[in-house]
């Protein structure tokens, strides 16, 4: 089953609030990650989980914070957004990490609002 | 550099018509990895094909098969007797033997009329 499970499916946030961005897999994959994707564009990398310790973080502004209480479960802190941070966000998760032969998982993604 | 280019912005066709998707990528590494995905309408990518650079067998799925030549570094996609569920995103991406980035091209957008 390559199933990555996001939540919610949609989020409309004011610019002052605090939310956040869950998402699952229990596949027994090592390395989760987020990535924001605009409209019309490809998806963008934000941070990458290997093995729960965060391993990549791609110059993302302060007010994303991800964590990673375990192995199945990723987290994006989302804090006093901007209106151009809306966007979908996607989360992946990959039998490998770092190097060799693997792919990359998506789930549904998140459709966030910052009115 | 790694850089993946999908030169076609956009295609429709009729439903049973064939479709071939190209992709060119650049690297200078010998082992690397390159991939399809598809992103219907929902959002979600669908994780269709991953190809090594040390395998330049073709490959089919169904209605689905690829051309991987490295000569001309070119990974293109090929739905035969395309259906209207295929209209969706199509994205190919490039991934080095180190590391967890995937660095995606542009992305065809793939229109199946009926």
């Amino acid at each position: 089953d390559t199933e990555v499970t996001q939540t919610p499916k949609h989020l409309v946030m004011g610019m002052t609030n605090k939310k956040s961005l869950k998402c699952e897999q229990h596949m027994g994959h090592r390395a989760m990650y987020w990535y924001k994707q605009k409209a019309k564009k490809p998806p963008e990398l934000m941070f990458v989980y290997s093995y729960e310790k965060l391993s990549i973080n791609e110059s993302v502004p302060s007010r994303f914070s991800p964590e990673c209480p375990n192995s199945s479960l990723l987290n994006l802190h989302l804090h006093a957004l901007q209106p151009e941070d809306s966007a979908l966000y996607l989360c992946a998760s990959s039998p490998g990490q770092g190097i060799g032969a693997y792919e990359q998982y998506f789930g549904p993604g998140t459709r966030l609002t910052v009115t | 550099a790694q850089k993946v280019t999908q030169a076609q912005t956009e295609i429709s066709v009729v439903e049973k018509e064939d479709v071939t998707l190209d992709c060119v990528y650049e690297t200078r590494d010998t082992t690397y990895y390159l991939f399809w995905y598809k992103q219907p309408p929902s959002g979600e990518l669908v994780f269709l094909i991953r190809r090594n650079s040390f395998d330049e067998q073709n490959e089919i799925s169904g209605r689905y098969s690829w051309n991987f030549q490295k000569s001309t570094s070119s990974f293109n996609f090929t739905i035969t007797a395309s259906q209207v569920v295929d209209s969706a995103v199509y994205f190919c991406a490039l991934r080095r033997e180190y590391g967890n980035k995937l660095v995606f091209g542009a992305g065809t957008i793939l229109r199946v009329k009926s």
